[in-house]
């Protein structure tokens, strides 16, 4: 089933302690987007990517880091976990036209 | 800045009471405007695309209207399985910016 797939699904982590979300998709959009969802303040903006090879900082950029090699994985990174970073954070891709934007299921973290 | 604003914050409706949510919005260069809904721990899920002022969209119980300024979602008689969170967008350049979403609860 085409779509997007976040991994892991939900994870505990230590402050200070390094940590991926992965995220792909099978749509061969050439935009993605990471964002993250918390109680009160919706859906803001982390990174996004264009197409392969380029990226971007969205509204809350500080402390993550995105890379785009291919066109369909996104990978975002905590370098150093704080526990302002608990929260879901939710991956999308739309194609070229803007004309669909899909979203992953989610990554629910929490940082202690 | 895009800005979003959806209103109200919250819906409560009895089952059959048809209702509009507003998502007013100012950006440079609207691409398209999203709806979606959310459920309690699920991802968005993409519902309509709107493209230029005037243009109307529909899906079962659901429309979507686009102004210059703002596009509302009808729910025409609703069930209690549209109850969720409904959230607006705009895409412009490189982004989707959203609206902090309307809660919708429809009560049997």
């Amino acid at each position: 089933i085409a779509g997007i797939t976040q991994a892991p699904t939900s994870q505990i982590l230590a402050a200070g302690r390094r940590m991926t979300l992965r995220c792909t998709q099978d749509m061969r959009h050439n935009a993605m987007y990471w964002y993250r969802q918390d109680l009160g303040l919706g859906l803001r903006l982390i990174h996004y990517s264009n197409t392969a090879g380029t990226t971007g900082k969205g509204e809350v950029p500080d402390g993550y880091s995105v890379s785009r090699a291919n066109t369909d994985d996104f990978p975002l990174t905590l370098a150093s976990a704080v526990p302002s970073q608990t929260s879901v954070y939710f991956c999308a891709s739309s194609n070229q036209w803007g004309t669909e934007a899909f979203f992953g299921q989610g990554t629910r973290l929490t940082v202690v | 800045e895009d800005q979003v604003t959806q209103s109200p914050e919250a819906l409560r409706l009895q089952e059959g009471e048809s209702s509009s949510l507003n998502c007013s919005y100012t950006v440079s260069g609207l691409r398209g405007l999203f709806w979606y809904r959310q459920d309690p721990g699920k991802g968005p899920e993409f519902l309509f695309t709107l493209y230029s002022a005037g243009e109307e969209k529909e899906k079962e119980r659901l429309k979507a209207t686009l102004t210059k300024k703002e596009s509302f979602l009808h729910i025409t008689a609703p069930k209690p399985e549209d109850s969720a969170t409904y959230l607006c967008a705009v895409h412009s350049d490189y982004k989707l910016s959203f609206g902090a979403g309307t809660t919708v609860t429809v009560r049997a």
